[in-house]
């Protein structure tokens, strides 16, 4: 069965420095997700995406986060500098159409721990 | 309060026994659905209910929508030590592209 997939699975950062986040979406989904989850909260919508550009995003999603479909199975979270509150638990799904008509495929997450 | 708020936050029941959870929200949705993650995984779709819909099955799960108290009820029948995990509400609301709103989530334990 299709599933979303995440690199890497944990990722260790100093605060200040750039990481990428990656993800490759079920192959004929058309809309992309990125979620945070802090530890012990609930689940919280940054961005989606559809036809190569950002459809909606969240007060969370400032000029220091941005996203990409650089080849048209990945689809990347870049973080330019990282701060200790943006440690959590990063998830990427995907959807066949926008989760208004359907289920989003939620990957197993990145945990991004910034020290 | 926030939006998509479940009760109970924690429920520990005995295998066999049936567990509801509750879920509210307060703006208007497309549809709500329903996700299962276990401890430090990835979120699990369970099920989804359109706002024309009032009730619907699936296998041992049961979701009520009652759109005039902008609320749902997840329903798990016969419950097993493997339903162990944190549920949650979430709104596909407002627009198409799909944004999700999650409530805080129902942490569910199931004794064996």
């Amino acid at each position: 069965e299709p599933e979303v997939t995440q690199t890497p699975s944990h990722q260790v950062t100093q605060m200040g420095q750039e990481v990428i986040l990656r993800c490759v979406p079920i192959s004929n989904h058309l809309y992309f997700y990125w979620y945070r989850q802090i530890l012990g909260q609930k689940v919280e919508f940054l961005v989606s995406f559809y036809n190569n550009e950002i459809s909606e995003k969240s007060e969370i999603f400032d000029d220091q986060f941005s996203v990409e479909r650089p080849d048209g199975s990945n689809f990347t979270l870049k973080i330019r500098s990282t701060k200790l509150e943006d440690s959590a638990m990063y998830f990427c799904a995907s959807s066949p159409q926008g989760a208004s008509y359907n289920e989003q495929f939620f990957g197993p997450g990145t945990r991004l721990t910034v020290l | 309060s926030q939006q998509g708020e479940e009760d109970p936050q924690a429920l520990s029941i005995q295998e066999g026994e049936n567990a509801t959870m509750n879920c509210s929200y307060k703006t208007s949705i497309n549809n709500l659905q329903w996700y299962r993650q276990n401890s430090g995984r990835g979120l699990v779709h369970l099920i989804l209910i359109r706002s024309n819909e009032r009730e619907k099955h699936s296998g041992r799960l049961r979701v009520t929508l009652d759109t005039s108290k902008k609320s749902s009820s997840l329903l798990i029948t016969a419950s097993r030590a493997a339903d162990t995990a944190s549920y949650f509400c979430a709104n596909a609301g407002g627009t198409s592209y799909g944004k999700l709103t999650f409530g805080q989530g129902t942490i569910l334990t199931v004794h064996p």
